[in-house]
């Protein structure tokens, strides 16, 4: 079955403007989670959606919102950019159980410059 | 606060020796530990979970509790084995990540 899918796979943007990127799950994964990767600080949790709803949510500014669709499509947002988002994202989909048994299948991450 | 320590950023073994990457946990409560690999241009996978106790490429983790430690094992290093790895820690829906490791196997 087709994998994790993650759109734009990279884009580049000026500070003060607003990203969204796009997380397709694998067909019957209702559990989407997305990571910000980044040389300095590793692998961050940013939150977490499962059937539309957000389950948990790292520590970062309001700045960072996510959303996921009936389809359990998701889609994560950051406003106000800055420098220091310039990172990789990854998102990750599982079932209801796999997130627990860390069963998590990753995209290939949309790739965020911000000059 | 919950936390996981990988110490080393870069480990460097010969072919056919033993590997050991290092991951230290902090957490109260019964932990739910994972070791993560990404080979070169592949995505980040699952290698093995604590709970399931098993052996994946030869691999093994044996979380202890009394030194918070769930340290990933390999007898004989091959080649195939370099790669980034993480060790990930699942805390209510929130997996939190050591800084990783990378390995590189000499031939």
């Amino acid at each position: 079955k087709a994998g994790v899918t993650q759109t734009p796979r990279y884009l580049i943007k000026t500070r003060g403007q607003q990203v969204t990127l796009s997380c397709s799950p694998i067909s019957g994964h209702r559990s989407v989670s997305w990571y910000q990767q980044t040389p300095g600080q590793g692998l961050q949790f940013l939150f977490e959606y499962f059937s539309e709803t957000q389950r948990n949510k790292g520590n970062f500014p309001g700045r960072f919102s996510g959303r996921q669709f009936s389809n359990s499509r998701s889609e994560m947002n950051v406003s106000t950019l800055e420098l220091g988002d310039s990172a990789l994202y990854l998102c990750a989909s599982s079932t209801l159980a796999g997130f627990n048994t860390g069963e998590l299948f990753f995209g290939e991450g949309s790739r965020l410059t911000v000059l | 606060a919950q936390r996981v320590t990988q110490p080393e950023k870069l480990l460097s073994v010969f072919k056919g020796a033993p590997v050991e990457l290092k991951c230290n946990y902090s957490y109260s409560g019964s932990p739910e530990l994972f070791w993560y690999v990404q080979y070169s241009r592949q995505r980040l996978q699952l290698l093995l979970r604590h709970i399931s106790r098993e052996s994946i490429k030869g691999f093994t983790a044996d979380l202890n509790k009394g030194e918070t430690s769930f340290h990933l094992k390999k007898p004989f290093a091959q080649e195939e084995d370099s790669a980034m790895y993480y060790c990930a820690l699942n805390s209510n829906y929130q997996l939190i990540w050591g800084a990783g490791t990378k390995l590189i196997i000499k031939p």
